[in-house]
């Protein structure tokens, strides 16, 4: 069984600021992660994937995320927050990349201050 | 736009009521997902297809439920005698099997029951 933990269902940061959203999973066989971003009334946007290829993986509009086994961790981040950033967020596993199904967090709804 | 794309966009019904949801994925794509997504919660599996084959259905997914893609092209998913806990975002997403794809996201379907 897969599970993923995301820690602040809110986070606030100002303009400019650093974007940091925790995600910790749980999986018995090799995880494949993700993180989706979702505005509101939207589908799904991936904005990253990890395939164990790299533990720091870099992603769309400037977010990465880095793959910490040892802490079973795959924490968001991005140096510089921008308020068109404002949306939820998810962290998501499945057991093979892409072509299974996905076991999503509750989300994380980031708010940028001006 | 050759994305996945839903309709209806919303659907409002009254309780009791069946509705009918249609996903056309991405043309090339062979594996089609159905997801749930309620306020304030991550998206929930409830069934895929490979093909026309439903390789797997969710303990979400009621008999009230039914999900079929007879040509393996579009989907459709039906829920019979609506309840007010259906009310939610349903989700198409579409991927192909092999390789390193992830899946896409339709823009989802908003379903209200009164």
């Amino acid at each position: 069984a897969q599970s993923v933990t995301q820690l602040g269902s809110h986070v606030s940061v100002s303009e400019g600021a650093l974007v940091l959203l925790r995600c910790n999973y749980s999986s018995s066989v090799p995880p494949y992660l993700f993180w989706y971003v979702q505005y509101p009334n939207q589908g799904l946007q991936l904005l990253l994937k990890y395939t164990s290829a790299a533990t720091l993986v870099k992603g769309i509009n400037g977010f990465e995320a880095e793959f910490k086994k040892s802490e079973t961790s795959f924490h968001l981040t991005k140096p510089s927050a921008h308020m068109s950033d404002a949306a939820e967020y998810f962290c998501a596993v499945s057991s093979n990349f892409g072509n299974e199904k996905l076991t999503f967090g509750t989300g994380t709804r980031l708010t940028i201050i001006p | 736009d050759t994305g996945v794309s839903q309709n209806p966009r919303h659907k409002i019904t009254k309780r009791g009521q069946n509705v009918t949801f249609r996903c056309d994925p991405i043309s090339e794509h062979n594996r089609l997902y159905w997801y749930r997504q309620t306020l304030g919660q991550g998206p929930e599996f409830l069934t895929y297809f490979q093909n026309e084959a439903q390789l797997e259905k969710s303990r979400l997914l009621s008999d009230r439920f039914s999900a079929e893609r007879p040509k393996g092209s579009f989907s459709t998913l039906e829920i019979q005698r609506t309840e007010q806990g259906d009310s939610a975002m349903y989700l198409c997403a579409s991927s192909v099997r092999q390789g390193n794809t992830e899946a896409f996201f339709g823009q989802g379907t908003r379903l209200t029951v009164v």
